[in-house]
């Protein structure tokens, strides 16, 4: 069975650009939601997505922002990227509130 | 809101030493309790799970039982190895959020173990 798959695995872009990430969830789970990992804030939810509707959406600018495709794969974008977006970006995908399978993470730095 | 405050580290101990890290939850509905570990490099795996109140999730040697009473979920192991050097975490995921159509997990800061030789 395969598992999340977060593409890519590393990124590096300069500020003011913009990055997409692409999470691949298991097949069958409807739900995929993104989390910032970064050492002074620890993991931080960003938004969940069911069916390719945002359901929730956590304490991030406007510039973070995320859509669903039919197949249930999810991308999140952040455009003018500040040197503080560094950070590890997982996703996770569920069937359920009681399973959450992790991808590998994008780690993203920006110069 | 929802939040989780683990013991913070790092921790160090010897191999077969015994292995606590207290982790402690407020929520607003019934929440399930997970510990997920990470190991250098890497995403997050699920280590164990407990769904509901005196609930015990247990994997590869660890167990941290559901205590509704003190709202913990304390995470043990008898003896640790070297390869269970990493960083864990203590999360939550609410029935109240997902009662309103949304499943996130709220996580503690985390607490890095290391175990000698």
């Amino acid at each position: 069975k395969a598992g999340v798959t977060q593409t890519p695995r590393y990124l590096i872009k300069t500020r003011g650009q913009q990055v997409t990430l692409s999470c691949s969830p298991i097949s069958g789970h409807r739900s995929v939601s993104w989390y910032q990992q970064t050492p002074g804030q620890g993991l931080q939810f960003l938004f969940e997505y069911f069916s390719e509707t945002q359901r929730n959406k956590g304490n991030f600018p406007g510039r973070f922002s995320g859509r669903q495709f039919s197949n249930s794969r999810s991308e999140m974008n952040v455009s003018t990227l500040e040197l503080g977006d560094s950070a590890l970006y997982l996703c996770a995908s569920s069937l359920s509130r009681d399973g959450y399978t992790f991808g590998s993470g994008t780690r993203l730095t920006v110069v | 809101g929802d939040s989780v405050t683990q013991m913070e580290g790092p921790v160090t101990l010897s191999e077969e030493a015994f292995l606590t890290i207290n982790c402690t939850y407020t929520a607003t509905g019934y929440p399930s309790l997970f510990w997920y570990v990470q190991y250098p490099g890497e995403g997050l795996q699920l280590l164990l799970k407990a769904t509901k109140a005196d609930d015990k999730g247990s994997n590869k040697g660890f167990e941290a039982t559901y205590r509704k009473e003190t709202t913990s979920f304390h995470l043990e192991k008898g003896s640790v190895q070297v390869s269970d050097s990493a960083v864990y975490f203590c999360a939550l995921s609410d029935n109240a959020r997902s009662g309103a159509g949304s499943y996130q997990l709220t996580f503690g800061k985390g607490t890095k173990l290391s175990v000698i030789p």
